[in-house]
């Protein structure tokens, strides 16, 4: 099962919007609305931050949002603020017995 | 509160064997898929393994199948991963993740380390 494909890096100034994409394929993103997004700060554990690609957890900011097109999901984070600086997943279930694929993942930086 | 904790992770040479623990609490253990997940240093996550709540329905990325084994104890509340034929590409932080309700993976331990190197 390949990868997910996202951007490696992505970068935008305080306050502003950016927008991360994950192109799968019609077997996993174009197939099922289960496609999450997760940040990770260095030397930590990944964090949910979107899942069945427009729902946000808990405790997450709603300046974080996801939408699904076709076989591409995307994640736009809107107001950036430093804290966002992160590495970003997407990741999709794929209705195989290997369950999930991943991204490659995103890094973010807030200029 | 959620807590996941993985142990077992270590240095152990190449063709060796491991075994990783995942001690979960503040959650009905028995309610829930389980996933193992590695990252290999300075690169993206990588989904290893699943089981269902009860134990029967296991599933394996191609790169581990036929050398890792996924299993669970519901009476003591911890997921395992049975590492054996272990290769220096085995060498990540591993895992433990709960999967909710929507195939998302809502809660991560802090990950283990595993070490494969001569």
């Amino acid at each position: 099962q390949s990868a997910l494909t996202q951007p490696a890096s992505v970068s935008g100034s305080p306050g502003q919007s950016i927008t991360i994409s994950c192109t799968g394929t019609s077997s996993d993103v174009g197939a099922y609305n289960y496609v999450s997004w997760y940040q990770q700060h260095p030397g930590k554990a990944p964090q949910l931050m979107i899942y069945e690609v427009t729902n946000r957890p808990s405790g997450v900011s709603n300046r974080f949002s996801g939408s699904k097109s076709g076989n591409t999901a995307s994640l736009t984070i809107s107001g950036l603020q430093a804290e966002d600086e992160a590495d970003y997943y997407c990741s999709s279930y794929t209705g195989r017995s290997t369950a999930v694929v991943f991204g490659g993942g995103t890094k973010l930086t807030v200029l | 509160e959620v807590q996941l904790v993985e142990s077992g992770g270590g240095l152990i040479q190449p063709g060796g064997s491991l075994r990783l623990s995942c001690a979960a609490s503040g959650l009905t253990f028995t309610n829930y898929w389980m996933h193992w997940v590695r990252q290999a240093p300075g690169k993206g996550l990588v989904w290893v393994s699943r089981i269902n709540s009860a134990g029967s329905i296991t599933g394996y990325a191609d790169s581990v199948k036929g050398r890792f084994t996924i299993s669970r104890d519901n009476a003591k509340n911890t997921l395992y991963l049975q590492m054996k034929s272990l290769r220096a590409e085995d060498t990540a932080v591993y895992y433990c993740v709960r999967e909710g309700t929507r195939v998302e993976f809502d809660y991560w331990g802090q990950g283990t380390l595993v070490t494969v190197s001569s």
